[in-house]
């Protein structure tokens, strides 16, 4: 069954610096997806992408991140500078088609940031 | 704004008795609502969906949750447990309407089989 994969499984990372997390999602979806969990708390969502734009995104959301799609596989999330609060489980996600709300949303295993 | 609510941390049940994961939800307009497993170092993994028709939905694993409108729950159940099914799970919900597709996690509840 295809999966959404994300790289590295773990990233530390000094506060200040730049991160990018990656994900491959499955090969037909079109919309993408990141959420991230702190530790002990809930799953949050953070942004939306699809058609190579942000469709939808949080408040969480700030300056200090981007999304990109550079070629047809992969979808990164940039944190520019790190802060010791963007430690958590970031997860991406993928899903079939805007607006078809009969297709879930597939996630991946996540990467877990640690800024020291 | 969009919640979910699992009101117990955690869920303690025999193996082979039926267990019960309660979820209640808020949005605006007709709920699209989910129900994903978290394992160990995974990811989540979908479970099954309510979107329309009937109230009771199939997914994997023999799960199956209930949708209640005028309760505005969304609990899952499973006939008999067994021990596999320890893991955490969540609830999350979204709005119908065109554009939103953010799904609103609840704060998990974690399932524990006895054997």
């Amino acid at each position: 069954e295809p999966e959404v994969t994300q790289t590295p499984s773990h990233q530390v990372t000094q506060m200040g610096q730049e991160v990018i997390l990656r994900c491959v999602p499955i090969s037909n979806h079109l919309y993408f997806y990141w959420y991230r969990q702190i530790l002990g708390q809930k799953v949050e969502f953070l942004v939306s992408f699809y058609n190579n734009e942000i469709s939808e995104k949080s408040e969480i959301f700030d300056d200090q991140f981007s999304v990109e799609r550079p070629d047809g596989s992969n979808f990164t999330l940039k944190i520019r500078s790190t802060k010791l609060e963007d430690s958590a489980m970031y997860f991406c996600a993928s899903s079939e088609i805007r607006g078809d709300s009969n297709q879930p949303q597939h996630f991946g295993d996540g990467t877990r940031l640690s800024i020291l | 704004a969009q919640s979910v609510a699992q009101p117990e941390d955690q869920v303690n049940v025999a193996e082979g008795n039926p267990l019960t994961v309660k979820c209640t939800y808020s949005v605006s307009g007709n709920p699209y609502l989910f129900w994903y497993v978290q394992y160990p170092n995974r990811g989540l993994q979908f479970l099954l969906k309510y979107i329309t028709g009937d109230n009771l939905v199939k997914g994997s694993y023999g799960f199956e949750a209930e949708f209640n409108k005028s309760q505005t729950s969304f609990h899952l159940k499973k006939p008999s447990a067994l021990v596999s099914d320890s893991a955490l799970y969540f609830c999350a919900v979204r709005g119908s309407n065109f554009g939103n597709e953010k799904l609103t996690f609840g704060t998990g509840t974690r399932l524990t089989i006895i054997p």
